[in-house]
């Protein structure tokens, strides 16, 4: 199976400052038809996941600009350019690329 | 607006069984592959299995821990996604959410609990 491997797996931040989660694949995400498979999750307290990105950089419908997703082969990042207080949650990447498919083990945002 | 809405959880002894459903809205469910993820108490998120569209075949996928004993599948006549499950264990104690192709969108999740 292809492990997700996420950093930090807390992350303390201020409001009004930039946050950056980390996501390693343990194989390359590229698939035979050229696209690369890797999703990003937010998930508030209390409630179900939430897509935010979808194939390393595409925003969901409704998702603020401020959220934005790199990365390319094995190496993906997260980055929250200005962190607000509903930013708090668990957020987890997703490789779809191979089955089965795997998530991160998360990481936790939490306001300073 | 797409919805999910999963039912059927609840409390059953180890080595019992449970169906979950999940009632689709909003999108031609015909068309998607649809899959199952769960969560544990306090834990990460795990993917159960899918269930590809009928034009794509319509067959099934399960990791490993699930293999033989959940089963899921789908009555496109009624936008309807199952899961049956088995032999349930108590570490298969989750909420289980119902989701959209890649997890494009999520249900509110039903929870099973496996006691001893």
């Amino acid at each position: 199976d292809v492990v997700m491997t996420q950093s930090p797996l807390s992350l303390p931040v201020t409001l009004g400052q930039p946050a950056s989660i980390s996501c390693g694949s343990s194989q390359s995400l590229v698939y035979s038809d050229g696209n690369t498979y890797l999703n990003w999750f937010q998930q508030r307290p209390g409630q179900s996941p939430r897509r935010l990105i979808y194939q390393v950089s595409n925003r969901d419908s409704g998702v603020p600009d401020r959220f934005s997703g790199s990365g390319s082969g094995t190496d993906f990042t997260l980055k929250i350019s200005r962190v607000e207080a509903e930013d708090v949650g668990v957020y987890y990447c997703m490789q779809g690329t191979h089955w089965p498919i795997t998530f991160g083990q998360g990481t936790r945002l939490e306001i300073k | 607006e797409v919805q999910l809405v999963e039912s059927g959880g609840g409390l059953v002894k180890s080595g019992g069984s449970l169906r979950l459903s999940c009632a689709a809205s909003g999108f031609t469910f015909s068309n998607a592959w649809m899959s199952w993820v769960r969560q544990a108490p306090g834990k990460g998120l795990e993917w159960v299995g899918r269930i590809k569209s009928k034009t794509d075949g319509g067959t099934t996928d399960y990791v490993a821990p699930v293999k033989g004993r959940f089963t899921i599948s789908r009555d496109d006549s009624k936008n309807m996604l199952y899961l049956q499950m088995n032999s349930l264990k108590t570490e298969d104690t989750a909420v289980y959410y119902c989701t959209t192709g890649l997890a494009g969108r999520w249900g509110q999740g039903t929870l099973v609990t496996v006691s001893s």
